[in-house]
């Protein structure tokens, strides 16, 4: 069946470093890509999606891109803040379902 | 606008009591999900709807029960309350099935003792 495996925090990371959130996924067909975010406390909220190959989602200064040759959908981000700490969970569906497969989501801290 | 509210946020039971987490939308989204979140497994789909009287199995979707009279309400219960329950459950919905976006609910934190 289809499956997300998303890499395993928590992530600590300097404000204004790099960030990468590896993501890869199994299924058939050609599924749509998600990236939510969890703030403390909160329900997700969609980050930005893709919905074929090749396809570049971005919003907020993150960025990810649909590559169908690794399965990978890795998310990125130039220069992190504080603001950007939460757990940032990877998606997919399969377009012929109807929910998501999420992988089990990666704790991201910025510090000052 | 209200969007998707859950309610309680927090509730606390004993074991084999039943509880109804409710669950309530107002943009008419034919759509409606319940995820449990815990941690080590990620969010994981119990139920889910595609419209009022329709409903389905997800992942884990024993010792639940769900109804959808109506189009903007999708309650959650636990017929019999264990501990393994315990967990974050949110609710979520969405206008259209595959690469649609979900929006989910704020969560309820519950507790079985």
């Amino acid at each position: 069946g289809d499956s997300v495996t998303q890499m395993e925090g928590p992530v600590t990371l300097s404000e204004e470093a790099f960030l990468t959130i590896n993501c890869t996924y199994t299924a058939t067909g050609y599924p749509s890509l998600f990236w939510y975010v969890q703030y403390p406390g909160e329900g997700l909220q969609l980050l930005l999606k893709a919905t074929k190959a090749d396809d570049k989602g971005s919003n907020k200064g993150f960025e990810a891109t649909y590559r169908k040759e690794t399965t990978s959908f890795h998310l990125e981000k130039g220069s992190v803040q504080v603001s950007d700490s939460a757990v940032y969970f990877c998606a997919l569906n399969s377009n012929s379902g109807y929910a998501l497969n999420f992988g089990k989501g990666t704790s991201l801290l910025v510090t000052p | 606008d209200a969007g998707i509210t859950q309610s309680p946020r927090y509730k606390i039971t004993e074991t084999g009591r039943q509880v109804t987490l409710m669950c309530h939308q107002t943009w008419s989204h034919s759509y409606m999900f319940w995820y449990r979140q815990d941690l080590g497994h990620g969010l994981r789909l119990i139920y889910y709807s595609a419209a009022a009287d329709i409903t389905d199995k997800g992942e884990v979707p024993d010792g639940y029960v769900v109804s959808r009279s109506k189009t903007e309400n999708f309650p959650l219960t636990l017929e019999s309350a264990t501990r393994s329950q315990t967990s974050v459950y949110f609710c979520a919905s969405s206008l259209l099935r595959g690469n649609n976006e979900q929006f989910f609910g704020p969560g309820t934190r519950l507790t079985v003792l």
